[in-house]
């Protein structure tokens, strides 16, 4: 089945460090990629996406590539603020799986001034 | 936009009793409902999904008895935990299909404690 393997945190940075929250994915067919973000107490909110290969996703300063050959999406930053502090989700929906999304572990990124 | 709303964010029950968590898609209709439990610092977990008209379906392990989903029209769906005990108590978030292909529209979830 589908499964998304995010790099394991929690991640701590200081403010304006780069940032890279690795991704891989396993799926049949092509899905579509996406990078979740929650704030404490909160739901999720979408922060980007692609839905093909070479597709580069953006928003809010970061990025991610939607990379075939290597099966990844990894989310990127140049610079970080303390309000990125949050828990990152990579998840994928297939078209093989009814519209279901598929989540990785999700990361937490704290970020000090 | 695609706006999904979920009441109540937050409620503490007394263990034995049940607690109904509703998700409405304000300004489009939708004839699916995902419904996530999120289990502190770890992932979402798909429980079950929801379908307009018809029974929901459920994912391997989740109790169809406990976890009672009804999709009573296009805009409004809902899960009621029955006779909760504490090991209910999690984050349950729900989420609908995008219209496009841009991404789930998620509720804001709802912190069930059980005491």
């Amino acid at each position: 089945g589908d499964s998304v393997t995010q790099m394991e945190g929690p991640v701590t940075l200081s403010e304006e460090a780069f940032l890279t929250i690795n991704c891989t994915y396993t799926a049949t067919g092509y899905p579509s990629l996406f990078w979740y973000v929650q704030y404490p107490g909160e739901g999720l909110q979408l922060l980007l996406k692609a839905t093909k290969a070479d597709d580069k996703g953006s928003n809010k300063g970061f990025e991610a590539t939607y990379r075939k050959e290597t099966t990844s999406f990894h989310l990127e930053k140049g610079s970080v603020q303390v309000s990125d502090s949050a828990v990152y989700f990579c998840a994928l929906s297939g078209s093989t799986n009814a519209g279901k999304s598929t989540f990785g572990d999700g990361t937490t990124l704290t970020v000090k001034p | 936009g695609a706006v999904v709303s979920q009441h109540p964010s937050r409620v503490i029950c007394k263990s034995g009793t049940s607690v109904k968590i509703e998700c409405r898609s304000l300004d489009f209709q939708a004839t699916t409902m995902f419904w996530y439990r999120q289990f502190p610092k770890q992932s979402l977990m798909l429980m079950a999904t929801s379908n307009e008209g018809s029974k929901a379906t459920y994912e391997q392990g989740v109790e169809k008895d406990k976890f009672l989903i009804n999709h009573a029209s296009l805009t409004l769906s809902t899960l009621t935990v029955t006779s909760a005990h504490p090991e209910d108590s999690s984050f349950y978030i729900c989420s609908a299909p995008p219209r496009t292909e841009y991404g789930y529209t998620f509720g804001s979830g709802t912190r069930l404690t059980v005491v």
